[in-house]
């Protein structure tokens, strides 16, 4: 049982576009929401996150979006750049210290 | 360094075998995870430690699984007999308090772990 998906395996936007990387939940208790960045053969690394109070937060390029009714958040980024190519994670917490995580959407930025 | 630093990058083990992956967490960091990584999924928890003190090993897969952090600062994850289903990434991470909305957590590039 999947309480966080990301139903988008690969994605693939052109440089200077938006990309837009969207996630789902289940569990209504979850009151943090987080994405990281993942490059290959490293670790993940965080980027922003938002509160289950807030519906947007944003950091620069990157603006989180959250849809509680929904139970729906995604992550825009724009404008889009090369260097932006990774594996993007959602995680939600719980308990104030577990993570539960998506299994990743792997974004390309094409030049 | 300044980060988490997890050792052996990379592990091969024979099955039932016994192996033992260490975490040094960035300094000062009062909070410590391990979480597991199978390809091509999320990361999965597996404990937590604030500490010394093991606050919550419900992630463990089974009682081959043991982790302690026994002076609160380097932890250890052993996992004896290892069975293939073990190969997986194994994250450590660390926070400098409770990981809330002002405590980032910081993550170390993983433990690589092949059972044959």
């Amino acid at each position: 049982d999947q309480q966080v998906k990301q139903n988008s395996p690969s994605l693939s936007v052109q440089e200077g576009r938006i990309s837009i990387l969207n996630c789902d939940y289940t569990n209504s208790m979850f009151d943090y929401f987080l994405w990281y960045k993942k490059y290959p053969a490293e670790g993940p690394t965080f980027l922003i996150s938002i509160s289950s109070i807030k519906d947007k937060n944003e950091d620069g390029r990157f603006t989180v979006f959250l849809n509680k009714s929904a139970k729906h958040l995604s992550l825009h980024i724009v404008p889009s750049q090369p260097g932006d190519s990774a594996v993007y994670f959602c995680a939600a917490s719980l308990y104030n210290y577990q993570l539960i995580w998506g299994a990743g959407t792997k974004l390309i930025i094409k030049p | 360094g300044a980060g988490v630093s997890q050792s052996p990058r990379y592990k091969v083990a024979k099955r039932g075998q016994d192996v033992a992956l260490r975490c040094d967490p960035i300094s000062g960091h009062v909070s410590l995870f391990w979480y597991q990584q199978a390809l091509g999924q999320g990361p999965e928890f597996l404990t937590y430690f604030q500490n010394e003190a093991q606050l919550d090993k419900s992630g463990l897969p089974s009682d081959r699984f043991f982790a302690e952090r026994p002076e609160g600062s380097v932890s250890t994850l052993k996992i004896q007999r290892t069975q293939q289903e073990d190969s997986a990434v194994y994250l450590c991470a660390s926070s400098l308090a409770l990981p809330d909305s002002g405590n980032t957590i910081y993550f170390g590039e993983g433990s690589w772990l092949t059972v044959v």
